[in-house]
């Protein structure tokens, strides 16, 4: 069972470019999330998908677009990096239902570089 | 804005020792709780949760305590490991408005590094 996968696993990048980070789950979560987390710090939340087909920003959407391209799958994308965008990105997963709050289940990260 | 701190960046103790990690919460609306390791080139990994309406919850050598009257919430591990070693994470859901639900939308802590000596 591979649960959250990411890719790729490092990367960098130089000022301008543009970048899909990409995510998978198969645990038939309904929730995802995108998350950076810098040094000495916890995790922000970036973007989420309560849903297959609806997304809505989080704490620190500002440079990043996502897409929930169907249930198993979120993407973020960074259409012009910037060296403040360095940090290492975690997506997530959950089942969010009329129960209530369910754990959220997290990849391994990407660590993204701008140079 | 409202958050989730930890009173302690670090907490060094000896194997078989037991270890205790504090987190307080601000936001007097929050309904769930999470606590996550993570150890190096990791994501968090989810160890256990509590809903407000509980003030304790155990699992295997992990117990949770909710003291929701002063806002606080522990992670105590029996018997640490080193393989315990990691930094160690508390998050809080808000429940957003009579009824709603945030989905999922987790404010996390800073962190607490915990090292375990052999």
């Amino acid at each position: 069972n591979a649960g959250v996968t990411q890719t790729p696993k490092f990367q960098v990048l130089k000022t301008g470019q543009s970048m899909t980070l990409q995510c998978a789950q198969d645990m038939n979560h309904n929730s995802m999330y995108w998350y950076r987390q810098d040094p000495g710090m916890g995790l922000r939340l970036i973007y989420y998908s309560a849903s297959e087909g609806t997304t809505d920003k989080g704490e620190v959407p500002n440079g990043y677009n996502v897409s929930r391209l169907n249930k198993r799958e979120f993407s973020l994308r960074l259409e012009s990096a910037a060296p403040s965008q360095t940090s290492v990105y975690f997506c997530a997963s959950s089942f969010q239902g009329a129960s209530g709050n369910q754990p959220q289940h997290f990849g391994d990260g990407t660590r993204l570089s701008i140079l | 804005g409202e958050s989730v701190g930890l009173h302690l960046p670090t907490l060094s103790v000896q194997e078989g020792d037991n270890s205790i990690i504090n987190c307080a919460y601000s936001n007097s609306a929050s309904d769930y709780f999470i606590w996550y390791k993570q150890e190096s080139g990791k994501g968090p990994q989810f160890i256990i949760d509590i809903r407000s309406n509980m003030d304790k919850r155990q699992g295997q050598r992990v117990t949770v305590l909710l003291n929701k009257t002063v806002k606080h919430l522990s992670l105590q591990i029996a018997a640490t490991q080193p393989g315990d070693s990691a930094v160690y994470f508390c998050a809080e859901n808000v429940k957003l408005g009579a009824g709603g639900t945030s989905y999922g939308k987790l404010t996390f802590g800073q962190g607490t590094i915990l090292t375990v000596h052999p």
